[in-house]
């Protein structure tokens, strides 16, 4: 069993709509990161959220903290096709910094 | 700032012989690094723990014989896999973790893709 629980696995819409992918754990992490991944490449850095119900807004994304600092969700507002890839949640549940990933979330974004 | 480089980008070797990808920071210094490998459409899995003057942590399941980490200065981290098999192919990836920002973000270089012929 992972210990980030990421859903859905895999979202195609359409562009303009919206999405929303969810990192759940039973743990508590100190911090939660979001990764983007493209094929081929490695994953880069988007937000990380650091204190319990956090918000943090990066142009059409939101990424929010939940209050007991279990979960985390990424919103899209108004995808575009360049949205497309592999997001990851991501956290280090103890202090040796080893991050856990959660198993990704596919998104396609159809233009 | 905080960029990993990884070299070579892409490897093809025959069966049997070994392969060296080099992780390294460009613009901090890493204190430590990880190296994870990826398969197709699947998430990220952490092999190994680096750290700077010291032996490298494997995780259970990973032979260190055969993924051999060296992690010889601040900036530089090596993967060295030894006796490669077709099972090994894949696509390994390195990260750094930026000591002075105290944070547990890491940063990831591009990635390797290996094929074991």
């Amino acid at each position: 069993t992972q210990l980030l629980e990421q859903s859905p696995q895999f979202l195609s819409i359409q562009e303009g709509e919206n999405l929303t992918v969810y990192c759940n754990s039973s743990s508590v992490f100190s911090s939660l990161q979001w990764y983007r991944q493209e094929p081929g490449e490695g994953p880069v850095l988007l937000v990380t959220v650091v204190t319990g119900g956090e918000v943090k807004k990066l142009k059409r994304l939101t990424f929010q903290f939940g209050d007991a600092r279990k979960d985390s969700s990424l919103h899209i507002t108004a995808a575009q096709p360049g949205d497309t890839g592999l997001y990851l949640c991501a956290g280090a549940p103890s202090n040796d910094y080893k991050l856990s990933f959660g198993a990704g979330t596919t998104v396609t974004v159809r233009a | 700032g905080a960029v990993v480089s990884q070299h070579p980008s892409w490897v093809i070797c025959k069966s049997g012989t070994s392969v060296k990808i080099e992780c390294r920071s460009l613009d901090f210094q890493a204190t430590t690094m990880f190296w994870y490998r990826q398969f197709p459409k699947q998430s990220l899995m952490l092999m190994a723990t680096s750290n700077e003057g010291s032996k490298a942590t494997y995780e259970q399941g990973v032979e260190k014989d055969k993924f051999l980490i060296n992690h010889a200065s601040l900036t530089l981290s090596t993967l060295t896999v030894t006796s490669a098999h077709p099972e090994d192919s894949s696509f390994y990836i390195c990260s750094a973790r930026d000591g002075g920002a105290g944070g547990s973000e890491q940063y990831f270089g591009p990635g390797t893709r290996l094929t074991v012929t």
